[in-house]
């Protein structure tokens, strides 16, 4: 069975950084893209970042560039999201989501909660 | 960046019945290798996000035949011949096609 679980959300003061985990398992993960997709409270979704099977090309929406660094270890079946310089408007359930074709977000984590707030 | 638009946002629809949502997109979603990577997600109560169709009108595995897509360019459409209970929730379709992939409002579908 394909699993995602997302770890290492929590409240940060602006300004702050967290780091977010995304353990897969039920699949062989060095053969995947993988996303990070976010939610504010009660608002839709939005794509925030993704990387290559070997970790080769990264991309990222504008408003994260320069802030968020997602990553991942083959090794440990893991994929990472560093998030610095955090900004209240970064509140939101974080998921990681896989992809063997592309565009096709097709297995998704539960999420972790970010809370941005003083 | 490409702006997804979707109609309507909500949907009161009888059981058995049938639904339609619509997505437009600012740009054309044709890639340079011809495909549209336009797909649409389900996502339940309090559930994570479901792939239901990809490359338009293409069903995940396990997605049953009353959903179904059509559209090209800049205009798509779900549809959802006949109604379920199970089929309550938001619906986002999603572009891939250009960097940064984005996705439309979501368009609540719930039971009248």
């Amino acid at each position: 069975e394909v699993q995602l679980v997302e770890s290492g959300g929590g409240l940060v003061q602006p300004g702050g950084s967290l780091r977010l985990s995304c353990a897969a398992s039920g699949f062989t993960f060095s053969n995947f893209w993988m996303n990070w997709v976010r939610q504010a409270p009660g608002k839709g979704l939005e794509w925030v970042a993704n990387i290559k099977h070997d970790g080769s090309a990264k991309f990222y929406v504008d408003s994260v560039k320069g802030r968020f660094t997602i990553s991942r270890d083959n090794a440990k079946n893991s994929l990472y999201l560093e998030m610095n310089s955090l900004r209240v408007e970064d509140t939101a359930l974080y998921s990681c989501a896989s992809m063997e074709r592309w565009g096709q977000l097709q297995a998704w984590g539960q999420g972790t909660l970010v809370n941005v707030s003083s | 960046d490409v702006v997804m638009t979707q109609t309507p946002l909500s949907s009161p629809v009888t059981l058995g019945q049938p639904a339609s949502i619509s997505c437009r997109s600012s740009q054309s979603l044709v890639h340079s290798d011809r495909n549209t990577y336009l797909s649409w997600l389900q996502q339940r109560p309090g559930q994570p996000p479901r792939l239901l169709l990809y490359k338009i009108s293409n069903r995940f595995s396990g997605v049953p035949d009353r959903f179904s897509g059509s559209g090209a360019g800049t205009d798509f459409t779900l549809k959802i011949s006949r109604v379920e209970a199970e089929d309550v929730g938001v619906y986002y379709c999603m572009q891939a096609t250009q960097f940064p992939w984005t996705f439309g409002q979501g368009t609540k579908v719930e039971i009248k």
